[in-house]
């Protein structure tokens, strides 16, 4: 099974600022099946960036991924007042697919 | 647009069984190329992929080793739906279940919170 980590845990920011989340694998994530998510409370996920770094459809293009192998990196250009929530990182490689335990965005 | 609706019961008896529904608009459960998943996510366990079901020239499952003793995954082309049957569950298989749709998981239903209590 491919464990994900990802760090920070809590990142606090700002609207306006810039948000680098990360996300690193136990073993390389061949083909680069790595999907971000953002998740708000009494929500259910939304995918945002699948394939590492292709937005999902209607996703502003403020966010961004990229990286390959083992460590990805979710990018936030300029914070939004609705971009505070929690991001999950997700391997869709190999069975089972595992999730992140998730970074949480909040209001400095 | 593809909606997925959930359906089931809230609470769940131990050792009993777990089962949901989720009937999807705006696609087919029978459609060659998609794919379609189970999720649960509760504070102790975090988002865990549970298993999907998808069509290939025939139905194809595959589940998670931590539940693969206990869980069947469904399709039901009549009613365009695919369901979820958990048996043997504990107060451990309280949490919110998700459906979703494909690899990376672009449609979601809109989750059960379901409760192992007696």
């Amino acid at each position: 099974e491919i464990v994900l980590t990802q760090s920070p845990g809590t990142l606090s920011l700002s609207p306006g600022e810039r948000a680098t989340l990360s996300c690193t694998a136990s073993q390389s994530v061949s083909s680069n099946p790595l999907a971000w998510y953002q998740q708000k409370p009494g929500q259910a996920p939304r995918l945002l960036i699948y394939g590492a770094s292709s937005r999902a459809t209607g996703i502003p293009d403020r966010f961004s991924g990229s990286g390959s192998g083992t460590d990805f990196t979710l990018t936030i250009s300029r914070l939004e007042p609705e971009d505070f929530a929690v991001y999950y990182c997700q391997q869709y490689g190999s069975s089972p697919f595992t999730f992140g335990p998730g970074t949480k965005v909040d209001i400095k | 647009q593809v909606q997925l609706q959930q359906s089931g019961p809230g609470l769940v008896k131990p050792s009993q069984t777990l089962s949901l529904t989720c009937a999807i608009s705006g696609d087919s459960v029978s459609r060659n190329t998609a794919v379609w998943n189970w999720i649960r996510q509760s504070p102790s366990r975090g988002l865990e992929w549970l298993g999907r079901t998808y069509y290939r020239s025939k139905w194809y499952n595959d589940y998670a080793v931590s539940v693969k003793s206990r869980i069947t995954i469904n399709p039901d082309t009549s009613k365009n739906q695919f369901s979820l049957h958990l048996n043997s569950v504990t107060p451990e298989d309280t949490a919110v279940y998700y459906c979703a749709r494909g690899y990376a998981f672009e449609f979601w239903g809109q989750g059960t919170v379901v409760t192992v209590s007696s």
